[in-house]
């Protein structure tokens, strides 16, 4: 099974600055068909989680666009350009090249 | 709009069966590019997948979970389960029901609001 790691767990930050969450995959993503399916998910607090990127850097529809995706093989990354009040919750990578692994959470929060 | 919803007990006594059944609405459950999912969340801890349904029945199943798992659909009433059997406390979780979209975003583009399942006696 493929294993997901995230660095780090926690993230304070101050509003209006940037954040940055580390995924590291056990094995490669990239699929036998060429493509890389890394995704990212927010979960709010009390909230069900909801899609923010998919295949690595592709935003999905609604996500604002201080969100960006990037990465390549094992290691990826997820940048909040600056962060707002509305950006605190929880931040899964998620994997879906070999059935589907979610990393650990890495939890943002205001300072 | 698509949505999801999910519905069942919301105790369930220890070595029984836990059931859920996930509604689909605004939309039809033997879409192509659609798996039907359902993940699960202990309280204050992270997401565990625990297995996915495609329409006409192909299943795949989480390995930690695979002897507990049955995963179902009935296109008649736009419905998929989920049954675990021989449940225990460590099965207490917010059960989520998700879609993950096969064709182009290959992520859980949508999930229901999910429903929490306690074991106890």
């Amino acid at each position: 099974d493929i294993v997901m790691t995230q660095i780090p767990l926690s993230s304070p930050v101050t509003l209006g600055q940037p954040a940055s969450i580390s995924c590291r995959s056990s094995q490669s993503l990239v699929h036998s068909d060429g493509n890389t399916y890394l995704s990212w998910l927010q979960q709010r607090p009390g909230q069900p989680p909801r899609l923010l990127i998919y295949n690595v850097s592709k935003r999905f529809s609604g996500v604002p666009d201080r969100f960006s995706g990037s990465g390549a093989g094992t290691d990826f990354t997820l940048k909040i350009s600056r962060v707002e009040a509305e950006d605190v919750g929880v931040y899964y990578c998620m994997q879906a090249t070999q059935f589907w692994t979610f990393g650990q959470g890495t939890k943002v929060e205001i300072k | 709009q698509l949505q999801l919803q999910e519905s069942g007990p919301g105790l369930v006594k220890p070595s029984e069966t836990l059931s859920l059944t996930c509604t689909v609405s605004g939309g039809s459950i033997n879409s192509s590019n659609s798996y039907w999912v359902w993940i699960r969340q202990p309280p204050g801890k992270g997401l565990e997948w625990i297995g996915s349904i495609y329409y006409s029945g192909i299943t795949y199943y989480n390995s930690s979970l695979k002897s507990r798992v049955t995963l179902s659909v009935d296109m008649s009433k736009n419905q998929f389960s989920l049954k675990l059997s021989s449940v225990t406390a460590a099965d207490t979780s917010v059960y989520y029901c998700a879609k993950y979209e096969a064709g182009t975003q290959c992520a859980f583009d949508l999930w229901g609001q999910g429903t929490l399942v306690t074991v106890s006696p």
